[in-house]
């Protein structure tokens, strides 16, 4: 199974900050046929299912405010949120769907403000 | 507009079973694939099951392989997820989401959750 490994476990981050989230695979999402990387960020607030942000590494979802910005590709993966407001308090997860299951997530990254 | 409704969870004894439904509607269910993700309690997401848009093709975590069984009922646009043998590890929140397969092994990203649905095992 691929173990994804997100670092850090949490961070507190100043309004109008960056944050900067990590996210490690044990091995390559890249797919070489289309070159496309099977990895993608999901934000979840309490009480609320996860939300996608993400996909293909860098391709961000409708509606998503472009201050997300999603990077990497191969083994090494990073979630940005560029100037950081209140509403994006949450927890974050990177998830890979490469291939056959099971499709695994990272251990998630908790955002607060500082 | 997109919308998956679980149902189903609730509490359970140890050993006990417990099927969890998932309604779906805004879009043509049969088209998409399905799947099961769960999270314990204070804990990360936790995939659980997949079904292929026709119900053929079927995958799941080894934590619950042979427990857990997963179907649908396109002409009902409705997914299910029986739950027997359950345990104390197996108390959650059960979400269903949709996704799509693009062929030759290439999947794309859920784009749509429920609520989620909760499960407790606990005598």
């Amino acid at each position: 199974d691929i173990v994804m490994t997100q670092s850090p476990d949490s961070l507190a981050v100043s309004l109008g900050e960056r944050a900067t989230i990590n996210c490690k695979s044990s091995q390559s999402v890249l797919y070489s046929s289309n070159n496309n990387n099977y990895l993608a960020w999901y934000q979840q607030k309490p009480g609320q299912p996860p939300k996608l942000l993400i996909y293909w590494a860098s391709t961000r979802e409708s509606g998503v405010p472009d201050r997300f910005t999603g990077s990497g590709s191969g083994t090494d993966f990073t979630l940005t949120i560029s100037s950081l407001q209140a509403e994006d308090v949450a927890v974050y997860y990177c998830q890979q769907y490469f291939t056959t299951p099971p499709w695994t997530f990272g251990q998630g990254t908790k955002v607060e403000i500082k | 507009q997109v919308q998956l409704v679980e149902s189903g969870g609730g509490l359970v004894k140890p050993g006990g079973s417990l099927r969890l439904s998932c309604a779906a509607s805004g879009f043509t269910f049969s088209d998409y694939y399905m799947s099961w993700t769960r999270q314990a309690p204070g804990k990360g997401l936790e995939w659980v099951s997949y079904i292929s848009n026709s119900g053929r093709t079927t995958y799941y975590a080894d934590s619950v392989k042979g427990r857990f069984t997963i179907s649908r009922d396109n002409a009902k646009n409705s997914l299910y997820l029986q739950m027997n043998s359950l345990r104390a590890e197996d108390t959650a929140v059960y979400y269903c989401a949709s996704f799509r397969y693009y062929g030759s092994g290439s999947y794309g990203p859920s784009h749509y959750w429920g609520q989620g649905t909760l499960v407790t095992v606990s005598s």
